[in-house]
């Protein structure tokens, strides 16, 4: 079975910091990649995706992913974080045809103003 | 993107009673949508996929008569949460899956049920 691990469970930045969330997934196959975000009080909300392509995906609100198959790694980054970006991150994967994604346990971030 | 309405957003019941919660794919038909219970400070757990029409698929370990499924139309499943206790008290989720493009999910902004 799938499994993805999401190294940092909290993460404490000040604003204008460079911000990168690991992400790791083990399978062996194909395999799509996302990025959710929720905001405190929120519904999920997807930041990014990788299903093909360039390895490098942008989202939305400045964020970007790299796909890096050799490490089995789907990093989350943003060169300059906000006070408004406090939320938690889920990183997920789908994979073998099976739609259904496994995510990860979340990455706590709280940016100080 | 997508909208999937979940309601109510939040409900606190009493102990032994059951508690209906429904989620709605707004603007696209779902043939399938997921249910998924998130502790505090966990990731997120399917507890059971829904399909239009037919009986829902349960997780290991999740029970089926007490999480009763409905997912009588392509734009609404329900969840059940029968004879409710203290342990039921979590956030629930659900998910709707979209048949066009990518089938990326959209989720419902999740229900907090405290049993008291």
């Amino acid at each position: 079975a799938q499994s993805v691990s999401q190294h940092n469970h909290h993460v404490i930045l000040s604003e204008a910091a460079s911000l990168e969330l690991g992400c790791n997934y083990s399978y062996g196959g194909t395999v799509n990649l996302f990025w959710y975000v929720q905001y405190p009080g929120q519904h999920l909300q997807l930041l990014l995706k990788y299903f093909s392509g360039d390895p490098l995906v942008k989202g939305i609100k400045g964020f970007e992913a790299e796909f890096i198959k050799s490490k089995f790694s789907f990093n989350l980054r943003k060169p300059s974080v906000q006070w408004s970006d406090t939320a938690e991150y889920f990183c997920a994967v789908t994979s073998g045809g099976s739609y259904i994604p496994t995510f990860g346990r979340g990455t706590s971030l709280i940016v100080h103003p | 993107g997508a909208v999937v309405s979940q309601h109510p957003s939040w409900v606190i019941c009493k102990s032994g009673t059951s508690v209906k919660i429904e989620c709605r794919s707004l603007d696209f038909q779902a043939t399938t949508m997921f249910w998924y219970r998130q502790f505090p400070k966990q990731s997120l757990m399917l507890m059971a996929t829904s399909n239009e029409g037919s009986k829902a698929t349960y997780e290991q370990g999740v029970e089926k008569d007490k999480f009763l499924i409905n997912h009588a139309s392509l734009t609404l499943s329900t969840l059940t949460v029968t004879s409710a206790h203290p342990e039921d008290s979590s956030f629930y989720i659900c998910s709707a899956r979209s048949e066009t493009g990518t089938g990326e999910a959209f989720f419902g902004q999740g229900t907090r049920l405290t049993v008291v």
